[in-house]
């Protein structure tokens, strides 16, 4: 079965960091690109960062660049998303999704349930 | 950054019933334009890419149409497990961020 699982989530302290992982299987995780989209209580869905197969391409949406890294270790099967400088606005449910490409960041075609993050003192 | 506006923001109608699903970009995207469908609790499933292909395994219900700014979802003859939030998603000018419209909730009426 084809599918990508979230961990990592919390609750942290405004300015403080937290890492998400993200594990791929049941596809050959280095022929796609991929990404993470989250989604704040009450609100759509909104692009967080992508990254291609190789990490040779990525990027980031205006509203964390600076602040979120996104990596991945295609060894492993895994996606990351290195959260630093946490602010409330950034509390959200965070999906991994796997990308129907692998050199372009297009479109998203498997979905995790998601982790959900929560920033708060 | 492109904008996606989706129209209307709550549709309510009954099973049977045809739905359309409007989504318009502050500028041309080509067709580069995605449909999901989004359920409480559950992944979002992608329906709809490059404006009018359907991804695997999506019943043929469910079509898109459009091109540069205005786009179109249409789910002829609503089945039940069809009532959930639906976002429109461009990928038109990469290295520019990705966007999501900010979504169409289809309810029972």
């Amino acid at each position: 079965e084809v599918q990508v699982v979230e961990s990592g989530g919390g609750l942290v302290q405004p300015g403080r960091s937290l890492r998400l992982s993200c594990a791929a299987s049941g596809f050959t995780f280095d022929d796609y690109a991929m990404h993470w989209v989250r989604q704040r209580p009450g609100k759509g869905l909104e692009w967080v960062s992508g990254i291609s197969w190789n990490s040779g391409s990525i990027g980031y949406a205006d509203s964390v660049k600076g602040r979120f890294t996104i990596s991945r270790d295609n060894a492993r099967n895994s996606l990351y998303l290195q959260m630093n400088s946490l602010r409330p606005e950034d509390t959200a449910l965070y999906h991994c999704a796997k990308d129907r490409r692998s050199n372009l960041l297009v479109y998203m075609d498997v979905w995790g349930k998601g982790t959900t993050v929560t920033v708060s003192s | 950054e492109i904008v996606l506006t989706q129209s209307p923001a709550t549709l309510s109608l009954s099973p049977g019933e045809s739905a359309t699903l409007s989504c318009r970009a502050s500028q041309s995207v080509n067709n580069y334009l995605a449909w999901y469908q989004h359920k409480p609790g559950q992944a979002p499933r992608l329906l709809i890419y490059d404006a009018s292909n359907r991804a695997t395994g999506i019943p043929a219900r469910f079509s898109g149409s459009g091109s540069g700014t205005d786009f179109t979802l249409t789910i002829s003859s609503l089945e039940p497990e069809d009532f959930a939030v639906y976002y429109c998603q461009q990928r038109s000018n990469w290295p520019n961020p990705l966007t999501f419209g900010g979504g169409t909730k289809v309810e029972i009426k």
